[in-house]
């Protein structure tokens, strides 16, 4: 089946660092998320890209929609400690079945 | 609004038993996704309806688990019997349309069958 392949598996970063994590997949997607997960809470939807290319910020964090359609970024700046979690991305191919495919996720902790 | 609700938040249950998870999409909302998280497997689809009708239950691990939304403001995840390998956390998405999926998650349920 589809598969998303999502990197690192963790990050530990010190506060004030750059952070940077990407998906890929072997599939072309029509749709790319960026969700994050806090300790004991669902996932909450950060950033959402619809078109190849396109390059999108929220504050500090921005993700880019990969020219092939197989691959996206998340970038986060001057982390800070309330980004601690586990970021994950999730892709969604033509069609609008519904369904979306998630990555293993980005477990990002960082130091005060 | 306020958001997805799930309910129980935690269930501790024995093997064996029966077990139902609930969920209150957004109103308005016409799509609702189940999930399940776990460490090995990661967010898994488990079914998904629209305007109540199941549409897609090819994750739907085994026959004990079972789906059902009544009307548009509600809906169960049955599993019975419960077996250990059915802990995990279950998660209710909704969302209106698909144009855009950008599915709103509830706060999750974590299940531990002993």
């Amino acid at each position: 089946g589809q598969q998303l392949n999502q990197s690192p598996q963790s990050m530990f970063i010190q506060e004030g660092e750059d952070v940077s994590m990407n998906c890929t997949s072997s599939s072309i997607f029509n749709t790319w998320l960026w969700y994050k997960q806090d300790p004991g809470e669902g996932p909450v939807l950060l950033i959402a890209l619809y078109k190849a290319g396109e390059l999108t910020s929220n504050g500090r964090l921005t993700a880019q929609f990969g020219i092939t359609r197989k691959d996206s970024f998340l970038n986060i700046s001057a982390s800070i400690p309330s980004d601690v979690g586990i970021y994950f991305c999730a892709g969604q191919t033509s069609g609008n079945t519904g369904k979306l495919i998630f990555g293993q996720g980005t477990t990002l902790q960082v130091k005060p | 609004d306020a958001g997805v609700i799930q309910s129980p938040r935690h269930e501790v249950t024995e093997m064996g038993q029966e077990v139902t998870l609930r969920c209150k999409p957004i109103s308005g909302h016409d799509y609702l996704f189940w999930y399940r998280q776990t460490m090995m497997r990661g967010l898994e689809l488990l079914i998904y309806f629209n305007n109540n009708v199941p549409i897609d239950d090819s994750g739907m691990p085994e026959d004990r688990f079972s789906a059902k939304m009544p009307n548009a403001s509600f809906s169960t995840l049955k599993i019975q019997p419960s077996e250990p390998r059915d802990s995990a956390v279950y998660f209710c998405a909704s969302i209106w349309g698909l144009a855009y999926n950008e599915q709103f998650f509830g706060p999750g349920t974590r299940l531990t069958v002993l």
